[in-house]
């Protein structure tokens, strides 16, 4: 069974400190990326996805991710956080070319200090 | 143009007890997941709907069954809740249940059984 693994539980940063969170996965196949940001006390939103072509793709609120498939890992930036991206964030996956089948990571909670 | 909308927002029910948890889907959207995320950890995904019937399902038990009417809307029924059962309960919608279908989630009903 496909499973997502997040590296950090809970991450502390300062404003403009920037971020790297980790994001690894595994599925030998086809593989649907996404990185979903729920903030405090709103619901899950869609931050970014790969579907294929370039592995770097970009998101909203200035954020990244990069596809390394020889690591299954699917990364995600930011150059400089701010205090408003306190949040958690989960990484998923939806593995093979039919279907939806999202396995979530446990997520990674981030605390900005201002 | 209305998000994925989920009613009741709170429950609180005791052990052996039945719930039924709503969701209507965003507009234009035909596709219902339905996820339980309980406290600390990612979403994990019950069942699919489309076309009025469950096409896919995670690993959980026949207690947790559900239903999609004509209008896309949908219920997640469970019935003989245990302590366990108490969780975020989230709908995520869809337009087509392809591989690379963003969902987008609703803002839960948090669930407490006692």
């Amino acid at each position: 069974a496909q499973s997502v693994s997040q590296h950090n539980h809970h991450v502390i940063l300062s404003e403009a400190a920037s971020l790297e969170l980790g994001c690894n996965y595994s599925y030998g196949g086809t593989v649907n990326l996404f990185w979903y940001v729920q903030y405090p006390g709103q619901h899950l939103q869609l931050l970014l996805k790969y579907f294929s072509g370039d592995p770097l793709v970009k998101g909203i609120k200035g954020f990244e991710a990069e596809f390394i498939k020889s690591k299954f890992s699917f990364n995600l930036r930011k150059p400089s956080v701010q205090w408003s991206d306190t949040a958690e964030y989960f990484c998923a996956v939806n593995a093979g070319n039919y279907g939806q089948n999202f396995v979530f990571g446990p997520g990674t909670r981030l605390s900005v200090l201002p | 143009d209305a998000g994925v909308t989920q009613s009741p927002t709170h429950l609180i029910k005791t052990r052996g007890q039945q719930v039924t948890l709503r969701c209507s889907p965003k507009s234009g959207h035909d596709t219902v997941s339905w996820y339980q995320q309980a406290l600390g950890q990612g979403p994990q995904f019950i069942f699919q709907y489309y076309e009025e019937e469950e096409r896919q399902r995670g690993n959980f038990p026949d207690r947790f069954s559900g239903h999609q009417f004509p209008n896309y809307s949908s219920e997640l029924n469970v019935n003989a809740l245990l302590l366990g059962d108490s969780a975020l309960y989230l709908c995520a919608s869809s337009l087509g249940r392809g591989s690379t279908d963003t969902q987008y989630f609703g803002p839960g009903t948090r669930l407490t059984v006692l």
